[in-house]
């Protein structure tokens, strides 16, 4: 399929490695973040959220980190594999709930 | 459970030509979300609906586009006519209100040529 990632910024990472993938957003009234994982030909799929009222939350294999005095978002992978190559995508929502993307990270893991 | 479906995946049409883009969303979602994305680019919101109603289509192009949620449940989403500028991946998702977790469709793929 074709890829949705050519003029991305792109991370590469070595498998086993972690990866760290970062978001800046501008609207400071959002209240709710996701990052979305998007592989070649198909839609984004959730990876993990987090409110505007936590700093850090975990899943598996997966952190976000949430900075609001800076407006930074970041996703943390640990020891990423190759199944984690894809397009990277963090979110937003305000009041509004207008859920907003951002540019995208391409990550490629190098076997 | 069935998750956000879209059809069709593919669209080839000639410029002027009319397209039409179909969603049927998770069941009991009442949100429903169009977004256009270009190759390289994040989504972009074209509409989005709470039930039936458009509550958000700022970034629409009315003169050539239009979206309809009769039901307040399944969605098309027109092109008439047709640009080459309009080729891209229409993405189709919901959730079950507004600002809470959107799940997506695969998308429909559509080159003007």
């Amino acid at each position: 399929g074709e890829s949705v990632g050519l003029h991305l910024p792109t991370l590469s990472v070595q498998e086993g490695d972690n990866s760290i993938i970062n978001c800046a957003y501008s609207n400071s009234a959002s209240d709710y973040f996701i990052w979305y994982k998007q592989e070649s030909g198909k839609g984004p799929q959730f990876i993990i959220d987090i409110r505007s009222n936590m700093d850090k939350r975990q899943g598996q294999r997966v952190t976000v980190l949430l900075n609001k005095t800076v407006k930074h978002l970041s996703l943390q992978i640990a020891a990423t594999q190759p199944g984690d190559s894809a397009v990277y995508f963090c979110a937003e929502t305000d009041a509004g709930n207008m859920l907003t993307f951002g540019g995208g990270t391409r990550l490629m893991v190098k076997p | 459970e069935a998750g956000v479906v879209q059809s069709p995946r593919y669209k080839i049409i000639e410029k002027k030509q009319p397209v039409a883009f179909w969603c049927n969303p998770i069941s009991g979602h009442n949100t429903l979300y169009w977004y256009r994305q270009n190759l390289g680019q994040g989504p972009e919101l074209l509409i989005r609906y709470e039930n039936e109603e458009a509550v958000d289509d700022s970034q629409l192009p009315k003169d050539r586009f239009s979206a309809e949620r009769l039901k307040g449940v399944d969605s098309t989403l027109k092109i008439q006519p047709a640009e080459l500028g309009d080729s891209a991946v229409y993405l189709c998702a919901s959730s079950l209100e507004g600002g809470g977790q959107a799940f997506f469709g695969q998308g429909t793929r559509l080159t003007v040529v």
